[in-house]
């Protein structure tokens, strides 16, 4: 069973101090791993699609990168829009194309 | 604005009663899923439709059933409601190019917000 966990569960950072998030995965053969944005009461928002090891992308001040076993989800220069919960997901290899996701990462940014 | 609607926004309900919540895709998206997200569980999927098929199920429970229409909206109906079913409840939906070797993105409504009292 694919299984997702993202750490640390809440992190709050002063604006402009960079930080990661991180995201561990087991799936039985990775299609996609992803990114989402949700903010309070809202549906989450797509952020990036990995496909393979040694992948990255870039968005603003977001930057995912990709390796077999995590994925890191890097901010630069935070500012308190980014404030949100980041949600992580795979996709796996199977005859359905379901995402399985981690409980998510809270960041909170302070002015 | 992902192209993914959901209604209703919000739905009050007393236990033991039945609701539905629909959903429509993003023009040519033929797979739906449902999932569910409570603030102890996150994001849990229940049921995936392809193309008017089943194609997947999760953690859905028995007295919660889904369907998808020849128009490809999809609807989620939740019978003899109790109070642990309040929740957000997302639809969403993908091109869902069955066989290919890239993951499929998957876009998300807003919610149905569901409070069973």
């Amino acid at each position: 069973e694919d299984q997702v966990t993202q750490s640390p569960e809440a992190l709050r950072l002063q604006e402009g101090e960079s930080s990661s998030l991180n995201c561990s995965y087991t799936v039985s053969g990775l299609r996609g791993l992803f990114w989402y944005r949700q903010d309070p009461g809202k549906g989450p928002e797509f952020l990036f699609t990995l496909y393979s090891a040694g992948e990255e992308k870039e968005k603003e001040r977001l930057k995912a990168t990709l390796t077999k076993k995590e994925s890191f989800l890097h901010i630069t220069a935070p500012k308190p829009e980014d404030s949100a919960t980041y949600l992580c997901a795979v996709q796996g290899t199977g005859a359905n194309s379901k995402l399985t996701f981690g409980k998510g990462i809270t960041l909170s940014v302070r002015p | 604005d992902s192209g993914v609607t959901q209604t209703p926004k919000h739905l009050i309900t007393a236990t033991g009663q039945r609701v539905t919540l629909r959903c429509s895709p993003r023009s040519g998206d033929l797979s739906v899923y449902w999932y569910q997200q409570s603030l102890d569980q996150g994001l849990q999927f229940l049921i995936q439709y392809y193309n008017g098929e089943e194609r997947a199920k999760g953690n859905i429970l028995e007295r919660f059933s889904a369907q998808q229409f020849p128009d490809l909206h999809s609807e989620l109906n939740l019978s003899s409601l109790e109070l642990g079913d309040s929740a957000l409840y997302f639809c969403a939906s993908s091109v869902d190019r069955y066989g290919g070797t890239l993951g499929n993105t998957i876009y998300f409504g807003e919610g149905s917000w569901l409070t069973v009292v």
